[in-house]
């Protein structure tokens, strides 16, 4: 099975903060990563898919990128309705897996 | 709009069964992959089943391997998953989501049911 291991996994921020998440897989799985947003009490929603595209009607201040083995998720200025849990996904093979994901809070 | 409606879940006892389905609509419910994705309470995302657009081949995470079963009705956009022998460690909220590897994400997503195993 492919582990995804996110760091940090906890992460203390200001609105405005430049913020970068990492994922890392256990084996190459080229571009087919995700990445998830989740607030309490609420279904995951889709962010980032294939490493770099972002999900229609999601703001620009979202990114990804990398490949294989290493990917980021960067949010250029953090908002307040950004406060949530984030997780990477990878769906290169089955078992699917996420990562542990990482909670992003209001400094 | 685009949604999945999900229903069943509740309280069961160890070693009971429970039935999840979820309603789809707004998309070509056919042509999709559908997936199982459970949270345990204070935890992350644990993926527990697949299902691909024609029902032919089910994928399962090892921890519900040959207690749970995926299945769907295209015919009437629902998607099921049967759990036996339920334990208590399968207490979780469920979602379903459409989409997988093809598609490379999980778009959309259920409300989310929660399945509680408690004597």
């Amino acid at each position: 099975d492919i582990q995804l291991t996110q760091s940090p996994s906890f992460l203390s921020a200001s609105v405005g903060d430049r913020v970068t998440i990492t994922c890392r897989a256990s084996q190459g799985i080229s571009s087919s990563l995700a990445w998830y947003q989740q607030k309490p009490g609420k279904a995951p929603k889709v962010l980032i898919y294939a490493a770099f595209t972002l999900q229609s009607g999601v703001p620009s201040r979202f990114s990804g990128s990398g490949s294989g083995t290493e990917f980021t998720l960067t949010i250029s200025s953090l908002q307040p309705e950004d406060f949530a849990t984030y997780y990477c996904q990878q769906v290169n093979s089955y078992p699917l897996t996420f990562g542990g994901g990482t909670k992003v809070e209001i400094k | 709009d685009v949604q999945l409606l999900q229903s069943g879940g509740g309280l069961v006892q160890p070693g009971g069964s429970l039935r999840l389905s979820c309603a789809a609509s707004g998309f070509t419910f056919s042509d999709s992959s559908m997936q199982w994705v459970r949270q345990a309470p204070g935890k992350g995302l644990e993926w527990v089943s697949a299902i691909t657009s024609s029902g032919d081949s089910a994928s399962y995470a090892a921890s519900v391997k040959g207690r749970f079963t995926i299945s769907r009705d295209n015919s009437k956009n629902t998607l099921n998953l049967q759990m036996n022998s339920l334990r208590v460690e399968d207490t979780a909220v469920y979602y379903c989501a459409s989409g997988g590897v093809s598609a490379r994400k999980f778009d959309p997503w259920g409300q989310g049911t929660l399945v509680t195993v408690s004597s």
